[in-house]
């Protein structure tokens, strides 16, 4: 069965902590996505990434960074957390090329708080 | 910059009854438009999807119209159950280019009894 995990399922943070959030898939899948998910504004694409060590910015990548060093490893990383980043995240994954692209698989979420 | 437009933001439907949601799009060059459901507490999941060659797809009680000129879809829920209860959100890829999806701003559905 095809897993997409994230590491908390709730966080609290205070505002200026360095915040991790992991994800991990086992479907071998190319591409890996952060995204944050707010009332009324939908899924808004955070970074992605299609290959290790690759990463391209989406729609709101100010104050994120990501890492991947493994192809089933994508780590978001708030580098000084604000209280506007408190939010639902999600990662997702899916293959490469026009074959894969449309199915993303969707880890259940972190709902972090930034205090 | 939306490029996909969603409405409308929550519905409430009788057991029984018709879900419509709409979806308008302004990249003509998108050409794979799927529709995710996500349940509380959970990630969204693809539930259905069509390509621009076909004006229909039906798959059981769910059904995508697609109408390229207008530059719309809509997904249509038949016989709408309260197991339906969940956010819908439309998206878009250009499958020849970037992998990264465009997602409209998702419609809650409540169906009651």
């Amino acid at each position: 069965d095809v897993k997409v995990t994230q590491s908390s399922r709730y966080l609290v943070k205070r505002t200026g902590e360095k915040v991790f959030l992991e994800c991990v898939q086992d479907m071998d899948h190319e591409n890996m996505f952060w995204y944050r998910q707010d009332p009324g504004l939908g899924l808004r694409l955070i970074y992605f990434s299609y290959d290790v060590k690759m990463k391209e910015k989406g729609d709101i990548p100010e104050g994120y960074s990501v890492s991947r060093e493994k192809k089933e490893r994508f780590s978001l990383i708030l580098e000084s957390a604000s209280t506007n980043q408190t939010s639902m995240y999600l990662c997702a994954s899916s293959l490469y090329g026009p074959g894969g692209a449309g199915e993303q698989f969707f880890g259940p979420g972190t709902r972090l708080t930034v205090l | 910059q939306q490029q996909v437009k969603q409405s409308p933001q929550s519905l409430i439907v009788q057991k029984g009854g018709i879900s419509i949601i709409n979806c308008a799009y302004e990249n003509t060059a998108f050409d794979y438009f799927p529709w995710y459901q996500q349940f509380p507490g959970k990630g969204p999941a693809l539930l259905i999807a069509i390509r621009p060659d076909v004006s229909e797809k039906k798959e059981g009680r769910f059904t995508i119209s697609f109408n390229k000129s207008a530059k719309q879809f809509s997904l249509h829920i038949m016989d709408s159950q309260p197991g339906d209860s969940a956010t819908y959100f439309c998206a878009a890829l250009n499958t020849g280019t970037a992998s990264k999806l465009t997602f409209g701003t998702g419609t809650r559905l409540q169906v009651t009894l």
